[in-house]
């Protein structure tokens, strides 16, 4: 199995920063990689797929990148409604598995 | 956008059957799209269940393949998932979501969730 780390597991940031957060995968997935933004009590939302496309809808201020085993996502000024938990997922196995998330707070 | 919804019971005797249904509306079943359950909780995380296209083809989670079927019904709109022999570490909240085609991962439109408690 291929297996998905997150640092850091938890961040704290204020309004107006810049982030960026990490995916790990424990072998090369290529850029078969995507990005999902969860808020308590919801279901996960698309940000990114394929490393660095933007979902539909999905502000600008989202990037991502990387490829073979390391990933990031960078948020480039945070706002309000950015403070939630944001996982990696990778589906280059036959089937498909996500990170731990990490969690980004308000400082 | 697509809109999807969960139904079922919230609570299973263990080594029962969980059964849900997702309700798929504002758009047709019958597209390129992989329909997805993913399940959450607070010991696992996120996890992959499977995925199942119109046609009946289905993709499982090895970890979970002995024990989930999925199913489709185009007529209604509506595709279903049945764990079999739930023990607590089934708990937990069941999501149906649209996947693209097989391969390209992505989750684009997510039901609200479904708690589902593994309880005597």
């Amino acid at each position: 199995d291929i297996q998905m780390t997150q640092s850091p597991s938890s961040l704290s940031a204020s309004v107006g920063d810049r982030v960026t957060l990490t995916c790990q995968a424990s072998q090369d997935i290529s850029n078969d990689l995507n990005w999902y933004q969860q808020n308590p009590g919801k279901a996960p939302k698309l940000l990114i797929y394929e490393t660095s496309k933007l979902a539909a809808g999905v502000s600008s201020r989202f990037s991502g990148s990387g490829s073979g085993t390391h990933f990031t996502l960078t948020i480039s000024s945070l706002r309000p409604e950015d403070f939630a938990t944001y996982y990696c997922q990778q589906y280059d196995n036959p089937f498909y598995t996500f990170g731990p998330g990490t969690r980004l707070e308000i400082k | 956008q697509v809109q999807l919804k969960e139904s079922g019971p919230g609570v299973v005797k263990p080594s029962g059957t969980l059964s849900l249904t997702c309700a798929v509306s504002d758009g047709s079943i019958s597209t390129n799209n992989w329909w997805t359950w993913v399940r959450q909780s607070p010991v696992k995380g996120l996890e992959w269940i499977g995925e199942i296209y119109h046609t009946s083809s289905a993709n499982y989670n090895p970890s979970l393949r002995s024990r989930v079927t999925l199913s489709v019904d185009t007529s209604k709109n509506q595709f279903s998932l049945r764990l079999l022999s739930v023990t607590a570490a089934d708990t937990a909240v069941y999501f149906c979501a649209r996947g693209g085609g097989h391969g390209t991962g992505w989750m684009d439109s997510w039901g609200q969730g479904r708690l589902v408690t593994v309880s005597s």
